[in-house]
């Protein structure tokens, strides 16, 4: 059964505003990691949390981790129409295997 | 630094054919993968390579489906024969070493099977 499930499955908001995905999982983790997929485009590797840390900051993205609920969220602050995309979490086990996407979320940014 | 490189880009072939679709990773990267995306879903992990060794080949469909790499550079991923259902954008992705997990991916090929 898949392991990462995002939510929304999309997601439209307007320029400036902050957005919201939530993802969640299954069994323990490694890690987890959020990817961005442009239209027709291969993935772009966002940021990575490991299962010892909480959160995490790089640029105007902020992602925290719950182990205890298995969740993880990513905010996309003051958001851009260059960040209309799809949003992916990944899991990997112990061993770096097992890596797992969920379904996404799509999120359009209008201008 | 180059990135991962993917080749073809596009394929259209007729069920029962075979194909076959090329990567070549990040100089020094030791792990490959190779991820079927299916239109509107999350990529899903068919074949994960430790430098020339098999990690995890879990959900490969083996009775249709190979992968190999030989010399623990590039890959080649192969379909024979193919059916309407492995129409999709297959991805090759590298990282440094299992533990980095951070992904590079390419631009993926995608397939369609008629």
């Amino acid at each position: 059964s898949q392991q990462g499930e995002e939510d929304p499955q999309a997601l439209s908001i307007q320029e400036g505003e902050n957005a919201t995905m939530n993802c969640s999982y299954k069994t323990s983790i490694n890690n987890l990691q959020w990817y961005r997929q442009n239209s027709g485009r291969g993935l772009v590797h966002l940021i990575l949390i490991r299962s010892n840390e909480r959160e995490k900051h790089s640029g105007r993205l902020r992602v925290t981790l719950d182990t205890s609920k298995k969740s993880s969220s990513l905010l996309i602050t003051a958001s851009r129409a260059a960040d209309t995309a799809s949003y992916f979490c990944a899991t990997d086990d112990n061993y770096g295997q097992n890596f797992v996407f969920g379904p996404g979320t799509r999120l359009s940014v209008l201008p | 630094e180059a990135g991962v490189a993917q080749s073809p880009r596009y394929k259209i072939i007729e069920k029962r054919q075979s194909v076959a679709f090329w990567c070549n990773p990040i100089s020094g990267h030791a792990t490959l993968y190779w991820y079927q995306q299916i239109l509107g879903q999350g990529p899903k992990l068919l074949i994960q390579f430790q430098n020339n060794g098999v990690v995890d080949d879990s959900q490969l469909p083996k009775d249709r489906f190979s992968a190999e790499r030989l010399k623990g550079v590039d890959s080649t991923l192969k379909i024979q024969p193919a059916k309407l259902e492995d129409s999709a954008v297959y991805l090759c992705a590298s990282s440094l070493d299992r533990t980095s997990n951070e992904q590079y991916f390419g631009p993926g090929t995608r397939l369609t099977v008629t």
